[in-house]
């Protein structure tokens, strides 16, 4: 079946550590975002790519770097800078312009 | 001043009644448009899309005001399986991108 995966599904991080998330989809989807959700709070557009070897950064970027090496992956690392790192993660994608965004299960990270 | 603007409810109401959401947006170049449901720590599906005619789906009736910039959904005869969080989401092409923008989530819990 198409869709999309997001490990782990639990992560903690310790202090002064980068942790990377991973998201991969066979849907053959050009476009992949990266979102966080903090509890009672909407999704927040961390990065997002359009096509290979390129992205750019949305509105809560600082603390986060990605990757798009190839289509199907699009890894996010929450780096050291990251002071509050504990929330709700959430990869999608989209087959085009105006169309629908399809999400993967999410990952929670959480501080020790 | 938000792209998306939801009430967050909570919305307690009876089985078998009738509850409606509104969801204001700010861009007036927004293209696309949605209603997605999310459960508790979950992630976001897509309940359905919203067209400019109006659309429906079984008990969900979904409408559009551009000229107001306003979408609705509206659920008849509730069910237990209906509580839930609604995300409105709409979307529009940025020439760095397509980016989709959400509301905070209307919470929604039908009691027996």
């Amino acid at each position: 079946d198409g869709g999309i995966t997001q490990s782990p599904k639990y992560l903690f991080r310790k202090e002064g550590q980068n942790v990377t998330l991973s998201c991969e989809q066979n849907l053959n989807h050009d476009a992949m975002y990266w979102y966080r959700q903090d509890p009672g709070q909407g999704l927040r557009l961390i990065y997002y790519s359009q096509i290979v070897n390129d992205f750019q950064k949305g509105d809560i970027a600082e603390g986060y770097s990605v990757s798009r090496e190839k289509k199907e992956s699009f890894p996010l690392t929450v780096t050291s800078a990251q002071k509050n790192p504990t929330a709700f993660y959430l990869c999608a994608s989209s087959p085009g312009p105006y169309e629908k965004l399809f999400f993967g299960s999410g990952t929670q990270l959480s501080v020790l | 001043r938000k792209e998306v603007e939801q009430d967050p409810g909570p919305f307690n109401v009876p089985e078998g009644a009738t509850v409606a959401f509104n969801c204001t947006y700010s861009n007036s170049a927004s293209q696309s448009f949605f209603w997605y449901r999310q459960d508790c720590r979950k992630e976001p599906k897509l309940l359905m899309s919203v067209y400019s005619s109006g659309n429906e789906d079984g008990r969900f009736t979904a409408q559009l005001n551009r000229a107001s910039q306003y979408i609705s959904l509206l659920i008849r005869d509730s069910k237990l399986s209906d509580s839930a969080t609604y995300l409105c989401v709409v979307n529009f092409a940025r020439n760095t991108g397509n980016q989709f923008y959400f509301g905070t989530g209307t919470s929604l819990t039908v009691i027996p």
